[in-house]
Formats: C-alpha cells, sequence, structure tokens
C-alpha cells in the first residue's frame, strides 16, 4: 500500500509566520500535489511536481511555494501565513503506469490555523 | 463552465435504498475516472475507477458515458456506513485530477 505521510495532522501559527507543511511518500511516485480543501469549495490545487525540482502553479498558488528536492519529499511553504490560509491540507501523489487508470493517494491531511 | 460538476446534495436516504450519484466533465479529452469517497474530517480516500464498458464492485456500479461526458455512481441497498461525501474526479493525461465538490450522502436507520 501506498503510503503518503504529512508531517502535522494539526497546526497553529500566527499571521506573518513562514510556514512549512511536509509531506513524504514511500512508493517513488514521480507526481506529488498540494491541494487545500474549504467548506462549499472543495478540493483546489495549489501546486503540483512531475519530477525532482519540478513545479507547476495548480488553480491557487498565491501566497505559497513548494519544494522537490528528492523524489519522496514535496514541501508547501506559506511565505507569510494569513489568515484566509487557513485551512484543510491535503498532499497527494500519482504513479506513471501506461495504459491503465491511476488514482491519486491522499496523505491524512494537515487543519492548519492561522490566528 | 466548471470542469467537474456534481449535485451537492444532501442527498437522505433510509438504510437499504438504491441512490445514484451524477457526474458532468466539460473537458472531452479527460481519459481516467474515479470516485473517491471522504468522511468527515478524513482525506479522500479511492473507492473505486471508472471503466467505460461500467464496472461494478459489490453494490456499486459505476458508469461513463463518453458521448455526454457524464460519470455515474450506483449505491444498492445503502448501509449507515455509506454516509459520507462522494467525489467525482476526472483526469487528462499530464495533468493534475480535478476534483467535483462532492456529494453529501446520509444513510439513515
Amino acid at each position: 500500500d501506498v503510503k503518503v505521510t504529512q508531517s502535522s495532522r494539526y497546526l497553529v501559527k500566527r499571521t506573518g509566520e513562514k510556514v512549512f507543511l511536509e509531506c513524504v511518500q514511500d512508493m517513488d511516485h514521480e507526481n506529488m500535489f498540494w491541494y487545500r480543501q474549504d467548506p462549499g469549495l472543495g478540493l483546489r490545487l495549489i501546486y503540483f511536481s512531475y519530477d525532482v525540482k519540478m513545479k507547476e502553479k495548480g488553480d491557487i498558488p498565491e501566497g505559497y511555494s513548494v519544494s522537490r528536492e528528492k523524489k519522496e519529499r514535496f514541501s508547501l511553504i506559506l511565505e507569510s501565513a494569513s489568515t484566509n490560509q487557513t485551512s484543510m491540507y491535503l498532499c497527494a501523489t500519482l504513479g506513471i503506469e501506461r495504459g491503465s487508470n491511476q488514482p491519486q493517494h491522499f496523505g491524512d491531511g494537515t487543519r492548519l490555523s492561522i490566528l | 463552465r466548471k470542469e467537474v460538476e456534481q449535485d451537492p446534495g444532501p442527498f437522505n436516504v433510509p438504510e437499504g435504498a438504491t441512490v445514484a450519484f451524477n457526474c458532468t466533465y466539460s473537458n472531452s479529452a479527460s481519459q481516467s475516472f474515479f470516485w473517491y469517497r471522504q468522511d468527515c474530517r478524513k482525506e479522500p480516500k479511492l473507492l473505486m475507477s471508472v471503466y467505460s464498458s461500467g464496472n461494478e464492485d459489490g453494490r456499486f456500479t459505476a458508469q461513463l458515458n463518453r458521448a455526454s461526458q457524464y460519470i455515474s455512481l450506483l449505491i444498492r441497498d445503502s448501509k449507515l456506513s455509506d454516509s459520507a461525501t462522494y467525489l467525482c474526479v476526472v483526469n487528462q493525461a499530464g495533468t493534475a485530477l480535478i476534483f467535483g465538490k462532492g456529494t453529501t450522502l446520509s444513510v439513515s436507520s
């Protein structure tokens, strides 16, 4: 089974702090994703990475950056946290296999509160 | 038009009922289709992939209509434990999965 581990289940930070959310996967998947999920808005893609040191903006990248220095680790960075970044953050991975549907595998999520 | 649209519900049904969820997607180049289940305050988990010929897994049946760009999920003999939010998910090759906002199901005794 794929294991996707997010560093914290719950996190409380202050406005203006730099916040790091870490995600580690053990299945050698090329693709990794960061989403946030808010009531009524569903899952929204922040950034994704399809290889080490590669990153692509998702639908809502503003206020965030990412780092993928190693294949197994994908970090989401809030450069200067703001209260509207209070949310549930979900990391996911996706492997590449020809000719078959590929689902994503999610971590448990991090509930981040910015005070 | 939103890329993946679902009726948000909630669908409130008694145990034993049959319930169907529908989903439409806008990009005809979409290649892979899934239904995920998400319990309250938990991460989404894959329920089943959706294949062109339709597929069944126990009480769950998924259908895909590429011409109409429409996906469905049928749940027979609903159980209390089926209460959750069901997410329709679509993938275009080389891009991230696109999630619908989910349909909430509540099964009561």
